[in-house]
């Protein structure tokens, strides 16, 4: 089955400070990709998702995530970070072959002033 | 308003008490999974279902039912709830597997 690994437990970043938050997949086909994002007592929200197709995925909130299946990677970018993105991201993998969803552990944002 | 209920949003209880967390969608999606997220852990899948009567295990399915009656609805029962599963509970919904899920604002159930 497919599997998802965050490395980053928590990140602190400044405001207006650039963005990069990991994610690696282990699948032998090609996953459907997803990042969530959950703020505080919230239900969890999609940024963006990747099926196929162009590997720079727009998202909402400024928010971009770049497939590199050379490096099982999708990692989530923002250029400028604001105090509200403050919040735990979740990536998430889903597989062709089968129909369950697996995610990662979360990487908690914190944003200094 | 299109959305994800969830009931109750907590509940304490003891071990063996059996229980029942409703959940309930009105987009009409076919698939309707449940998750429990806990510390350093993040959302691990219990059960999903693609489609009334149709439902299929997860990563973490022991000690869980769930039943597809009907298609908004996709009750997660507890028989007999120990510890171990005290958690945050979250119900989801989308068109398919692959599409975007939706949630609900999640159940923090406790079991003493």
């Amino acid at each position: 089955a497919q599997s998802v690994t965050q490395p980053d437990i928590h990140i602190t970043v400044s405001e207006g400070a650039s963005l990069e938050l990991r994610c690696n997949y282990s699948y032998g086909a090609t996953p459907y990709l997803f990042w969530y994002v959950q703020s505080p007592g919230q239900g969890l929200q999609l940024l963006l998702k990747y099926f196929s197709g162009d590997t720079l995925v727009q998202g909402i909130k400024g928010f971009e995530a770049e497939f590199k299946r050379s490096q099982s990677s999708f990692n989530l970018r923002k250029p400028s970070v604001h105090w509200s993105d403050a919040a735990e991201y979740f990536c998430a993998v889903g597989a062709v072959r089968n129909n369950d969803m697996r995610f990662g552990a979360g990487t908690r944002l914190t944003v200094k002033p | 308003e299109a959305q994800v209920t969830q009931n109750p949003r907590y509940l304490i209880t003891v071990t063996g008490k059996k229980l029942t967390v409703t959940c309930s969608q009105n987009m009409n999606h076919e698939y309707m999974s449940w998750y429990r997220q806990d510390p350093g852990l993040g959302l691990r899948q219990i059960y999903y279902s693609m489609n009334v009567e149709v439902t299929d295990k997860g990563d973490v399915p022991e000690g869980y039912k769930v039943s597809r009656k009907e298609k908004r609805n996709f009750p997660l029962i507890l028989e007999s709830p120990s510890p171990n599963q005290t958690s945050l509970y979250f119900c989801a919904s989308s068109w398919g597997s692959r599409d975007t899920q939706y949630f609900g604002p999640g159940t923090r159930l406790t079991v003493l």
